[in-house]
């Protein structure tokens, strides 16, 4: 059971928009930044949004991060059939002194 | 470019121990905080425990508190992870992470761990 939650599924057509949601609480997403990942099949995680809503470099405008309360949110505009991956958010938790990972939610363009 | 290669991993009996290694290039190592993430077969992200860029400060998941130990030797720009009185549930991929702007920013491929006898 992950400190953070996030539906086990996504899915949309190409071109289209999804959003996957990170419900947290006051002790890790409301009062901390979140990060989200990008798992592709058979690779190491990657780096999609920090600081909320921030990209690193090399990461398009197609995504993006938001957060509100206790829940973050990453969208995917444009989708395409190279963004079909697993996406897990982060943040520290000031309650364990740990940082917490959502159990992941895999997106699949139809 | 940025690299993190692991070693060390391999197949241990339950309550055996292993070392874990991160080599890292591409940046000023001793200037970042890092971690270890795990991920079991088939399953989602772990975060195992973290450590200061001097070495001075510690984190680790209850998980592993009191059996696992970071540590590392900046002037070799290494990360480690001792593992001890290891369980099957260990079993898992190791990521060392290089840790910025309070997320984890560049990955390394991985070093497989399991546990059985």
């Amino acid at each position: 059971q992950s400190v953070l939650t996030q539906p086990p599924s996504v899915s949309a057509a190409p071109g289209q928009k999804v959003t996957i949601s990170c419900s947290g609480s006051s002790s890790n997403i409301e009062n901390n930044y979140v990060s989200w990942y990008q798992q592709l099949p058979g690779t190491a995680p990657k780096l999609l949004i920090y600081d909320n809503n921030k990209r690193p470099s090399g990461i398009p405008d197609r995504f993006s991060g938001s957060k509100s309360g206790t829940s973050a949110t990453l969208g995917i505009t444009g989708l395409q059939t190279g963004d079909e991956a697993d996406y897990y958010c982060g943040t520290w938790d000031s309650s364990l002194s740990a940082r917490v990972f959502g159990g992941g939610t895999k997106v699949t363009v139809l | 470019e940025v690299q993190l290669l692991e070693s060390g991993g391999g197949l241990i009996q339950p309550g055996g121990s292993l070392r874990l290694s991160c080599a890292a290039s591409g940046f000023t190592f001793k200037n970042y905080a890092m971690s270890w993430v795990r991920q079991a077969p088939g399953k989602g992200l772990e975060w195992v425990s973290a450590i200061s860029t001097s070495g001075s400060s510690t984190y680790y998941a209850d998980s592993v508190k009191g059996r696992f130990t970071i540590s590392r030797d900046n002037a070799k720009n290494s990360l480690y992870l001792q593992m001890n009185s290891l369980k099957p549930e260990d079993t898992a991929l190791y990521y060392c992470v290089k840790m910025s702007s309070d997320a984890f920013d560049v990955w390394g491929q991985g070093t497989m761990v399991t546990v059985s006898s």
